[in-house]
Order: C-alpha cells, then structure tokens, then sequence
C-alpha cells in the first residue's frame, strides 16, 4: 500500500514567493497531521484535520500559513509570502482515527529553503 | 512542562556495541500510548513501535528491544550490537487517550554508529 505521499519533496524559492506544499494521506485514514521540524524547535504540530475538518490549528506560526483539505485524499499547506525562517522540513502524517493509540504515518516530508 | 524527555542529545558508539535510548513521559491519563519512530540520514520518519498503557510486556524485534516500565514512566529503546545502518534520530512519542489528536514528540536522539 502506497503511504503517504508528499510533494514537492524539496523547493528552493526567494522570499515572499507563495510556496504551496501537498499531501495525499493512506486511504483510509480519517486524519492528518501538518507537522514542521526544525534544529531549534524540533518537530511542533501546525494543525490537525479530521474527516476533513480542521480540528486544532493551534500551532499554525501566524496568517502567512494556511491548510486545506478538500477532500479525503488531499491536503495543501500554504505559505504566503514566505519568509526565510520558514525554511524548514514540513512532514504531512495520517492515521486512522478509530483510536488516539493508532499510529501516525508519517511522508517523507518537503524540505523548504526561502532565501 | 515537557510531556516526553529525551535526555540524551547525542550518542556515539563503536559497532556491534549495545546502546539504549532513554525516554521518560508525563501523564495523568490511565489510558495512553507510546511510540518510537525512527529518523535516518534521508531525512523520513519511520514508525519502529507502539504500546498502550496496559501492556508492560517487554518487546523484542530483531536487534530491537523496549523496556516499558510504568513505575519510572520510562520507555527504553536498546538496540543489541549496533550496526551503522542504525545511525539515526530516534524519536519517542506520547498519545493521551484525551487528547487524541496529539502526539507528544520527544526532542529525538542522535545515535552514531561508528565502523
């Protein structure tokens, strides 16, 4: 079974470009999971959606950031404009939510460099 | 407070040496999960295990073992003679069964393996 899939996996852009990061989780899994990791902060949690719906935006940086998903088996994270301390590996995870015990699974994530 | 410690920032060892990652959580749930992924050179997160607050069996894959005890909130990851393909970051996690949706990551721990 294929897992998660992201894309792109690497982007290089000049600040205050749009950068758009997608996602298709496991079929099957009701939930994803936008996370962010960094040498400082390490991996934090941006948000969280739940059949759809974003439940727990919570860790979202600030306004520049949004997320979408559509439908069942599509994602985007958006940054708009982007700012070099935005570099960063950003990891799409899902899981299916019959259970907070269930494993999250997580993409190979999308490295991103704003210069 | 930090809900998964990782007091080991960084480890060095000799191959086919033994080496074990410490992992120390905070809960108040009776009901929680705990997980280890793993993080190589290439940069994915790779599931490795997952236990639930009821089982503190011990559990053995390979040259991979788990020492879950619930007395000192301790979920220890020992790999048996280590190998430099087990050079990676290694990160423990917590779920609390009320608040599902989060996964609580631990600040990881780099492991060298040196030939």
């Amino acid at each position: 079974d294929a897992g998660v899939i992201q894309s792109p996996r690497h982007e290089v852009t000049e600040m205050g470009q749009e950068v758009t990061l997608r996602c298709k989780p496991i079929s099957g899994h009701n939930s994803l999971f936008w996370y962010r990791q960094t040498m400082m902060r390490g991996l934090e949690l941006l948000i969280y959606f739940n059949n759809n719906v974003p439940i727990d935006d919570s860790g979202m940086p600030e306004d520049r950031f949004s997320a979408k998903m559509p439908n069942a088996s599509f994602s985007t994270l958006k940054i708009q404009p982007s700012e070099p301390r935005d570099s960063a590996v950003y990891f799409c995870a899902s899981r299916m939510d019959t259970s907070s015990g269930n494993t999250i699974y997580f993409g190979e994530g999308s490295w991103l460099t704003v210069v | 407070a930090q809900k998964v410690t990782q007091a080991q920032t960084e480890i060095s060892v000799v191959e086919k040496e033994d080496v074990t990652l410490d992992c120390v959580y905070e809960t108040r749930d009776t009901t929680y999960y705990l997980f280890w992924y793993k993080q190589p050179p290439s940069g994915e997160l790779v599931f490795l295990i997952r236990r639930n607050s009821f089982d503190e069996q011990n559990e053995i894959s390979g040259r991979y073992s788990w020492n879950f005890q619930k007395s000192t909130s301790s979920f220890n990851f020992t790999i048996t003679a280590s190998q430099v393909v087990d050079s990676a970051v290694y990160f423990c996690a917590l779920s609390e069964d009320n608040t599902g949706n989060q996964f609580y990551f631990g600040t990881g721990t780099s492991l060298t393996v040196i030939p």
